[in-house]
């Protein structure tokens, strides 16, 4: 198991709500990345950091925001939830060298 | 721009038989290659990846993947699939000098039946 972390697993929340996908990784890596999972299984990058206080928008495009303050946390918010940000969330981060994204379990977000 | 192409969306076998789930790209330059597996309700687990060398490539629980440039393809294989194999796999892609973002294929569900 790769040693990072997403919190919560699962949330259920109202339109409208403020929420914040917590991605914490301990393995000092530099490069981060949000993943959208739709029900259809498909993966889309919505966000992507290269190192502290550097944020970029992916392919996909996404109402959510992201925040790279320090190298082991990359938080995710969205300001006002909606039904359309109902789906799993997944994080990963890389570190130097032809090597793998690792990935986190995932978020499921359901909106109601 | 890339892409990647996962033919099938569901691939049935049974237990001992060998299984392929294919893949094939469309990227300029030299690649690097990747299988991801995804179990229900959990990340991505990295079963290997081809980045230069040998085209043949072994990874975790006895999978492998053969690189084939002429053909643009990295098809997953194993000899003998277990049930336990049954998931979700996605066949992902990193261009060179992309700064290691993947591109995924639309993934293929894995069916073993005992």
């Amino acid at each position: 198991e790769a040693d990072i972390y997403q919190t919560p697993r699962y949330l259920v929340i109202g339109t409208g709500k403020k929420i914040t996908l917590e991605c914490s990784q301990t393995m000092g890596h530099d490069k981060m990345y949000w993943y959208q999972q739709d029900p259809g299984m498909e993966l889309h990058l919505i966000h992507y950091s290269y190192g502290v206080n550097s944020t970029e928008k992916g392919d996909l495009s996404s109402e959510s925001t992201v925040s790279r303050i320090r190298t082991e946390h990359f938080p995710l918010t969205l300001e006002s939830a909606r039904p359309s940000h109902t789906s799993q969330y997944l994080c990963a981060s890389i570190g130097q060298g032809a090597g793998e994204q690792y990935f986190g379990p995932g978020t499921r977000l359901t909106v109601t | 721009a890339q892409s990647v192409a996962q033919p099938e969306d569901q691939v049935n076998v049974a237990e001992g038989n060998p299984l392929t789930v294919k893949c094939t790209y469309s990227v300029s330059g030299n690649p690097y290659l990747f299988w991801y597996v995804q179990y229900p309700n959990r990340g991505l687990q990295f079963l290997l990846k081809y980045i230069t060398g040998d085209n043949l490539v072994k990874g975790s629980y006895g999978f492998e993947a053969e690189f084939n440039k002429s053909q643009t393809s990295f098809h997953l294989k194993k000899p003998s699939a277990l049930v336990s194999d049954s998931a979700l796999y996605f066949c992902a892609v990193e261009p060179s000098g992309s700064a290691r973002q993947l591109t995924f294929g639309s993934g293929t569900q894995l069916t073993v039946l005992p």
